[in-house]
């Protein structure tokens, strides 16, 4: 079975700033996906960011990235340039090519200060 | 495209009375899914269907919840004789495929048993 987890309940960061999120996950599967999902304050969750195990290169989307790192079943989300806009609840998950659930860790909770 | 709609978006029962949900999902969307989520928790995957058969349930998926998707277009959910334990977010999402496919999501509705 697959899990997920994310061992920061909270974070805080002041807007501009950068912060990381992070992840970790077990699997014995070789071939999967990644996503990070935010759901803002009573708002519907929406996909950050996805990453296919097997690429090399991480996932860039805009201000949000990750570091993806197989070998430590790591998958750790960095976001630049924090807005106020990203404070929100974050979701690490995981998926099968197969799969028809996602696999979702605890999250984290991300407050942006002014 | 007007996105995954969710009735109602919160609900107040008293234990022992039955309760169903209504998840619309994207029209072009032959997937839906059904996650709980607990407070501080994240989404546990419950039940799928690919267009109108339900393929997969999960253990918590107990005797007392059915849900339904008669024409694979809208879903239903419902719970008979509702425990407190059931208080939770009900999410549902839907998706074009599987594995990587991006699973967009409703806003919920919450359930509360008193």
């Amino acid at each position: 079975a697959q899990t997920v987890t994310q061992s920061q309940p909270e974070m805080s960061v002041q807007e501009a700033e950068t912060v990381t999120l992070s992840c970790t996950y077990d699997t014995s599967e070789n071939n999967y996906y990644l996503f990070w999902y935010k759901q803002p304050p009573s708002r519907q969750m929406i996909l950050v960011i996805r990453q296919e195990a097997y690429k090399q290169q991480n996932a860039t989307e805009n201000r949000f990235s990750v570091n993806f790192q197989k070998a430590a079943k790591s998958f750790s989300l960095k976001i630049s340039d924090s807005q106020l806009g990203d404070t929100a609840m974050y979701f690490c998950a995981f998926n099968v090519p197969y799969g028809n659930k996602l696999v979702f860790g605890a999250g984290t909770i991300l407050r942006v200060k002014s | 495209d007007t996105g995954v709609s969710q009735n109602p978006r919160h609900k107040i029962t008293k234990r022992g009375q039955n309760v169903t949900f209504r998840c619309d999902p994207i029209s072009e969307h032959n997937r839906l899914y059904w996650y709980r989520q607990t407070l501080g928790q994240g989404p546990e995957f419950l039940t799928y269907f690919q267009n109108e058969a339900q393929l997969e349930k999960s253990r918590l998926l107990s005797d007392r919840f059915s849900a339904e998707r008669p024409k694979g277009s809208f879903s239903t959910l419902e719970i008979q004789r509702t425990e407190q334990g059931d208080s939770a977010m009900y999410l549902c999402a839907s998706s074009h495929g599987q594995g990587d496919y991006e699973q967009y999501f409703g806003p919920g509705t919450r359930l509360t048993v008193t």
